[in-house]
């Protein structure tokens, strides 16, 4: 088993460019969390889906979209990229009230 | 505001000794994990506590809950500079969803 993959591992954006992460999970978990981390910070959720085709705001949403057309998919997109969006991303994956499994982020610098 | 906050922000200590991290948080919770993360990489998961559970061993590792106090401690024996990494709680509270809220971190260096 992969695990939690996370795609792409590094991306550059200019200002006002449009990107979107992709994370998998093959442990058919019915909870996926995309989180940011910046320098020196512990994560903070940007949104959160319990299921296929349900997706919800976590702490910190503005500028960011998501979509979970399947369920071992959830995709993080990014409209207009802005600096304050330079940070580390991770996905993660769960059960009810269980572990959370993480990927291996994803770094995104925007320019 | 952070549910989990970390304390020291900042721990240095020699190969062979004893490493104690706590954690508090502040509503009611479902459980409450410990991760730890390299520099540059991802989480890895070491310990989830129940709210009914007082403590937990996993090799090294012993993690204490004190739900009275909302408080939480991670302790690390016999520390090997491999140790060296940065160490989160994060808090499962009741009636947030399954949402997990990270503290800040203990940035733990463990000299050879």
């Amino acid at each position: 088993n992969a695990g939690v993959t996370q795609t792409p591992k590094f991306r550059v954006l200019k200002t006002g460019q449009s990107m979107t992460l992709l994370c998998a999970q093959d442990m058919n978990h019915e909870y996926m969390y995309w989180y940011r981390q910046d320098p020196g910070m512990g994560l903070r959720l940007i949104h959160y889906s319990v299921g296929e085709g349900t997706t919800a705001k976590g702490e910190v949403p503005d500028g960011y979209n998501v979509s979970r057309l399947k369920k071992q998919n959830f995709l993080l997109g990014l409209e207009s990229a802005a600096p304050s969006q330079t940070s580390v991303y991770f996905c993660a994956s769960s059960s009810l009230q269980e572990t959370q499994y993480f990927g291996p982020g994803t770094r995104l610098l925007v320019l | 505001s952070q549910q989990g906050e970390e304390d020291p922000q900042a721990l240095s200590i020699q190969e062979g000794e004893n490493a104690t991290m706590n954690c508090s948080y502040k509503t009611s919770i479902n459980n409450l994990q410990w991760y730890r993360q390299n520099s540059g990489r991802g989480l890895v998961h070491l310990i989830l506590i129940r709210s009914n559970e007082r403590e937990k061993h996993s090799g090294r590792l012993r993690v204490t809950l004190d739900t009275s106090k909302k408080s939480s401690s991670l302790l690390i024996t016999a520390s090997r500079a491999a140790d060296t990494a940065s160490y989160f709680c994060a808090t499962d509270a009741r009636n947030a969803g399954n949402m997990l809220t990270f503290g800040g971190g203990t940035r733990l260096m463990v000299k050879p």
